[in-house]
């Protein structure tokens, strides 16, 4: 149980153009869904924090108006990332979390999109 | 507020000695606290979760961590590494309530040598 996929798995795009990341709790549903990115060799930065048919919170210092997250249903969330640049290049992981499930607060995670913006 | 940090960046290991990464956190609450792992270009994978109950956790693949809340730590163990074991390793701490936000440490490169 508790399964979340992440669709695509890797992208590469054109300097410009956007990208949408899909994320979803398979055998769950997920009142709360996270967007961390990763830089190589580094720990994962939380962007954004979305609950179901609410705004997202992002973390200070990331850009509302380039990472357009979507939290429409329960089991998906999505993360569009606008007007792509090369320095937007990263893997990015989604996680998911059921308010009150087991008694305590886990997040269970993706398998991560690598993006590639040339 | 809460942080965890993790002590070591790199540890080297023989194939078949014991396993140690260090974790320590600071929390204001009763803190949530996980070790993950990630293989390259992988997703995190649970190895073992502190929730409050027990204090020695034991994990998957014979990992295991004890919480100590006068040491504010959180090490994880293994008695006896192997090769597949190679990968990079994340505490996390979270509080048990409220925002569910994780913090995760830097991270500990764990190399197994043959």
């Amino acid at each position: 149980g508790a399964v979340v996929s992440q669709h695509p798995s890797w992208v590469i795009c054109k300097s410009g153009t956007s990208v949408k990341i899909e994320c979803r709790s398979l055998d769950f549903q997920a009142t709360t869904m996270f967007w961390y990115r990763q830089f190589p060799k580094q720990s994962l930065m939380l962007m954004a924090t979305s609950n179901e048919g609410s705004k997202a919170t992002y973390e200070q210092g990331v850009e509302k108006d380039k990472f357009l997250i979507n939290h429409a249903s329960l089991t998906l969330s999505t993360l569009t990332v606008t007007s792509a640049h090369p320095e937007d290049s990263s893997f990015y992981i989604c996680s998911a979390s059921s308010s009150g499930a087991n008694g305590y607060n886990e997040q269970f995670f993706g398998p991560g999109t690598r993006l590639t913006v040339l | 507020a809460q942080s965890v940090t993790q002590l070591d960046s790199h540890v080297s290991v023989s194939e078949g000695t014991p396993v140690l990464l260090r974790c320590n956190y600071s929390s204001s609450y009763s803190p949530s606290l996980f070790w993950y792992v990630q293989h390259p270009n992988k997703g995190l994978q649970l190895l073992l979760k502190y929730t409050s109950a027990a204090t020695l956790v034991k994990g998957i693949n014979g990992f295991e961590a004890e919480f100590k809340k006068s040491e504010t730590s959180f090490h994880l163990t293994k008695p006896s590494a192997h090769m597949s074991d190679a990968a990079e390793y994340f505490c996390v701490v979270s509080p048990l309530t409220g925002t569910y936000k994780y913090i995760f440490g830097t991270g500990t490169r764990l190399k197994v040598l043959a």
